[in-house]
């Protein structure tokens, strides 16, 4: 069972934008703002797009966005397109040197 | 520009042991903590191990521990994971990943390794 809750499926048309929560399991979870956010297509690697709560990584697109809210991180993802199409990870650092992540989130684009 | 490239992955039966390695290039591996993480065939991803940047220092998942041991050799740029006593549930494709800031984050992915457990 993972430690960080995601939904299991978002859906947007081209254009929109869209949200995706995390939310920990325990209060101190995503309370240590280190929360991370990946995307990965069909068959390929998890790529990094948000670091540290709200960072992006050198080329990932502003369109991608960080935030949270209480016990609750979230990745905004502003004027959909056909390519954002993918699975979504949030992942914590829990601290004594561990890591938990979300279940994963399938956005798919109308 | 920054590789990781994995090798060692198949098929064992449980109770079984395999050794994956990863090979780095592209940046100062020396200088970074390295982990694996795995994804089981249609699941989610899983952090699996931690090795400190100055070989000093390794954790592990608690379904992993006591199993499995990660080591690196800075001089030849490589990550190796030493699976034993294999489970069912550890049928995954493993990931090595490098881990930027402090505490880490996962930057960088190489494309992964499966393996099997199955009798």
């Amino acid at each position: 069972q993972s430690a960080l809750t995601e939904p299991a499926s978002v859906s947007g048309s081209p254009g929109q934008s869209i949200t995706i929560s995390c939310s920990g399991a325990t209060t101190d979870v995503v309370s240590y703002n280190f929360v991370s956010w990946f995307q990965q297509h069909p068959g390929k690697a998890p790529k990094l797009i948000i670091y540290e709560g709200n960072k992006r990584p050198s080329g990932v697109s502003n369109r991608f966005s960080g935030s949270k809210s209480g016990n609750t991180a979230s990745l905004t993802i502003s004027g959909l397109q056909s390519e954002d199409e993918a699975d979504y990870y949030c992942c914590s650092y829990v601290g004594s040197d561990t890591w938990v992540f979300g279940g994963g989130t399938k956005l798919t684009v109308l | 520009q920054v590789q990781l490239v994995e090798s060692g992955g198949g098929v064992v039966q449980p109770g079984g042991s395999l050794r994956l390695s990863c090979a780095a290039s592209g940046f100062s591996f020396r200088s970074h903590n390295m982990h694996w993480v795995r994804q089981a065939p249609g699941k989610g991803l899983q952090w699996v191990a931690l090795k400190s940047y100055d070989e000093s220092y390794e954790n592990y998942a608690e379904s992993v521990k006591g199993r499995f041991i990660v080591s690196r050799d800075n001089s030849k740029n490589t990550l190796s994971l030493q699976l034993n006593s294999l489970r069912l549930e550890d049928t995954a494709l493993y990931y090595c990943v490098r881990g930027d800031g402090s505490p880490t984050y996962f930057a960088f992915w190489g494309q992964g390794t499966l393996i099997t457990v199955s009798s």
